[in-house]
C-alpha cells in the first residue's frame, strides 16, 4: 500500500557507470518530482513532470535525464556517474489543482565510489 | 524571489520542554506553508500545512504552527517535547503558480535530552 515507492533504496556504484532510479505513485496524483538531498541535508528540486510533461528543469548536469512513461511513474537516469552525485534522491508526487502538499518516497541513497 | 529561512540549524530541548522551531518566508504572492519531519534514514513526512483559512493549524504528534502574514512567519511549536521528537524538521513553501515547486528551508535538527 506504499503511496510513493522508489527502487532501489540503496545504490553503490563506481564512477563512470550509468544507473537508474525508479519511482511509482498509486495516489492518482498528476504531478511528480525529483529532489536531491545533499550531505548537509539540503533539499533541492531537480525536475517536475505534470501529466508526463516536463514543467520544471532546474540547473542540473545533462547527465541526469528524467523519464515519465505515464503520470504514475517518474524515473531518473544518470549517466557517467561522478563522486559529487552521491546523495539521497527523493521522488514525490502531488495533485496540482488541489494543493495539499507533496507525498515523498523513502529515498534512494546513491553512493559513487 | 521566494525563499524560506529556518533560524537555528540545531535546537536542543529537555524532555517535557516547549519546542519552538522558527521559519520565515519571503514571497510576493500568497504562500502555501508546510512543515515536514525526517527521521534518520527515512523519507519526509508531512507534519502540518497552511493553505487558506484558519491561521493556527494543528498537525500530527501534537505539533502546531501559526501563519503570521505580518511577520512572514510560520513557526512550529509543541508544548511538551518527547524523546521520539528528535529528528530533522523542514519548513517549506509553495505557490499556486505554474512551473513552481516546493522550496525547502535548510532544516533544523531537534535534539531532545532526558
Amino acid at each position: 500500500d506504499t503511496a510513493v515507492s522508489q527502487t532501489p533504496k540503496y545504490l553503490v556504484t563506481q564512477m563512470g557507470n550509468d544507473k537508474s532510479i525508479k519511482c511509482e505513485q498509486n495516489l492518482g496524483h498528476d504531478t511528480m518530482y525529483w529532489y536531491k538531498q545533499d550531505s548537509k541535508k539540503f533539499l533541492k528540486i531537480m525536475f517536475s513532470y505534470n501529466n508526463k510533461e516536463l514543467i520544471i528543469n532546474e540547473t542540473v548536469p545533462n547527465r541526469f535525464s528524467p523519464k515519465s512513461p505515464d503520470k504514475a511513474h517518474l524515473n531518473l537516469h544518470i549517466n557517467s556517474l561522478e563522486l559529487g552525485d552521491s546523495a539521497v534522491y527523493f521522488c514525490a508526487s502531488s495533485q496540482r489543482r488541489q494543493f495539499y502538499g507533496y507525498t515523498f518516497g523513502s529515498g534512494t541513497r546513491l553512493t559513487v565510489v | 524571489a521566494q525563499s524560506v529561512t529556518q533560524l537555528g540549524s540545531h535546537v536542543s530541548v529537555s524532555e517535557g520542554a516547549l519546542v519552538l522551531l522558527r521559519c520565515n518566508y519571503s514571497s510576493s504572492v500568497p504562500p502555501y506553508l508546510f512543515w515536514y519531519v525526517q527521521y534518520p534514514n527515512q523519507g519526509l513526512q508531512l507534519l502540518l500545512k497552511y493553505t487558506t483559512g484558519a491561521t493556527l493549524v494543528k498537525g500530527i504528534n501534537g505539533f502546531e504552527a501559526e501563519f503570521k502574514k505580518s511577520e512572514t512567519s510560520f513557526h512550529l511549536t509543541k508544548p511538551s517535547a518527547h524523546m521520539s521528537d528528535a529528528a530533522e524538521y523542514f519548513c517549506a513553501v509553495s505557490f499556486n503558480q505554474a512551473g513552481t515547486a516546493l522550496i525547502f528551508g535548510k532544516g533544523t535538527t531537534l535534539s531532545v535530552s532526558s
